[in-house]
């Protein structure tokens, strides 16, 4: 069974730029969560998907957009960036979109210079 | 009231103690804590959840102890081991808004010492 995986590992971007982080989730999973973690904080919620659909989101600005395959892979779009979106970006997958066992990947490292 | 509070932001154990890590949540609709283990550079893993059905599980030397009229939980890492030094974050979570969002504290860094 493969676990979630994410790409690419690290990544350094400029201040307005745009970035697409991707997201392969566990076998067998239909539904992707996204977590922004800050230095030294615990991850934030930025939003799940479901069978392709937006299934609820947090508090992130709409410069925050996703994607989910059919296969269930996702991706992660952030348009603008600013210093502030420094940070380790997590994806996490789950069986259902009610389903409360999720499995992080390793994450991949946003620095915005 | 989204909030998991948890402590102590540091905590160091020797070899062979007893490590206590403490969090409490105000929102009385959670219905799911989970534990994650995260090493540097690395994501998140699993390492025990409870539901409020319970006051206690417990996964080899990893305990899980809950309090719900206090709205507190714990967790209990006996015999902690060198390999055990890590950051540890609570989270709860709540189906009732028709999707799983977990909210994490704010981790405690474990160092056992040799």
């Amino acid at each position: 069974e493969t676990g979630v995986t994410q790409s690419p590992t690290h990544l350094i971007k400029t201040r307005g730029q745009q970035v697409t982080l991707r997201c392969s989730s566990q076998s067998g999973h239909n539904t992707v969560s996204w977590y922004q973690q800050a230095l030294g904080q615990g991850p934030q919620f930025i939003f799940q998907y479901y069978r392709e659909e937006e299934n609820g989101r947090g508090n992130f600005p709409p410069r925050f957009s996703g994607l989910q395959f059919p296969n269930y892979s996702s991706e992660l779009n952030v348009n603008a960036l600013e210093l502030d979106d420094s940070a380790l970006y997590l994806c996490a997958s789950s069986e259902g979109r009610l389903t409360d066992t999720q499995y992080f990947g390793p994450g991949t490292r946003l620095t915005v210079l | 009231q989204q909030q998991v509070k948890q402590s102590p932001q540091s905590l160091i154990v020797q070899k062979g103690g007893i490590s206590i890590i403490n969090c409490a949540y105000e929102n009385t609709a959670f219905d799911y804590f989970p534990w994650y283990q995260q090493f540097p550079g690395k994501g998140p893993a699993l390492l025990i959840a409870i539901r409020p059905d319970v006051s206690e599980k417990k996964e080899g030397r990893f305990t899980i102890s809950f309090n719900k009229s206090a709205k507190q939980f714990s967790l209990h890492i006996m015999d902690s081991q060198p390999g055990d030094s890590a950051t540890y974050f609570c989270a709860a979570s709540s189906g009732n808004t028709g999707f799983q969002k977990l909210v994490f504290g704010t981790g405690t860094r474990l160092l056992v010492s040799p």
